[in-house]
């Protein structure tokens, strides 16, 4: 398998652009997550779907941010309009289940918004 | 929410040398994870463990479920060992939540 799979693996836009990330989780995965990791907060929860339905949004810091799961091999984090503050790296992971613990990582995208 | 506290931040070893990194929760867990990141890169996990120990070749993970604590070692640390180590839990179906991280830099 060729493990969870993001695009692009890098985004350098300016602001007030669109910016959309993409995920492909390992086949057979029901959970897929997304996290954006910074310096400052370390890494943090934005969203997570179970069997395609997002189960918890808190962690979308604001409605700039959203993310769809139309099926269960790719998901979309979309941000519009983009700020600087925005700038982190995003990951997105998934595990066969919600209560199986291990999590598998995809290589993350390093977006910076200009 | 779980609080995940990691300590030291950052740790500077020379090579050769034990190195232990700190993880402690605030409350019960199902399990916990230690993952490694190397500078500019992806997220490998490097345990999972709910209980006792494990052992991985020169790294060791030990979990204390009482005392809500858990610790990473490496031993006969190398560079190659340079990255940030990072502590995460989960209860049952519920995400994981991190630790800040701890950044090692084993120096030849």
């Amino acid at each position: 398998d060729a493990g969870v799979i993001q695009s692009p693996r890098h985004e350098v836009t300016e602001m007030g652009q669109e910016v959309t990330l993409r995920c492909k989780p390992i086949s057979g995965h029901n959970s897929l997550f997304w996290y954006r990791q910074t310096m400052m907060r370390g890494l943090e929860l934005l969203i997570y779907f179970n069997n395609n339905v997002p189960i918890d949004d808190s962690g979308m810091p604001e409605d700039r941010f959203s993310a769809k799961m139309p099926n269960a091999s790719f998901s979309t984090l979309k941000i519009q309009p983009s700020e600087p503050r925005d700038s982190a790296v995003y990951f997105c992971a998934s595990r066969p289940g919600l209560t199986y613990n291990e999590q598998f990582f995809g290589p993350g995208t390093r977006l910076t918004v200009l | 929410k779980n609080e995940v506290e990691q300590s030291p931040q950052n740790l500077t070893a020379q090579e050769g040398e034990f190195i232990t990194i700190n993880c402690s929760y605030s409350v019960g867990i199902s399990a916990l994870h230690w993952l490694q990141q190397h500078p500019g890169g992806g997220i490998v996990s490097l345990f999972m463990l709910s209980s006792g120990k494990k052992k991985h070749g020169r790294l060791i993970a030990t979990i204390n479920i009482q005392e809500k604590h858990s610790s990473l070692h490496i031993t006969a640390s190398h560079p190659r060992d340079s990255a940030v180590y990072i502590c995460a839990v989960t209860s049952g179906n519920t995400p994981l939540v991190f630790g800040k991280g701890t950044r090692l830099s084993v120096i030849a």
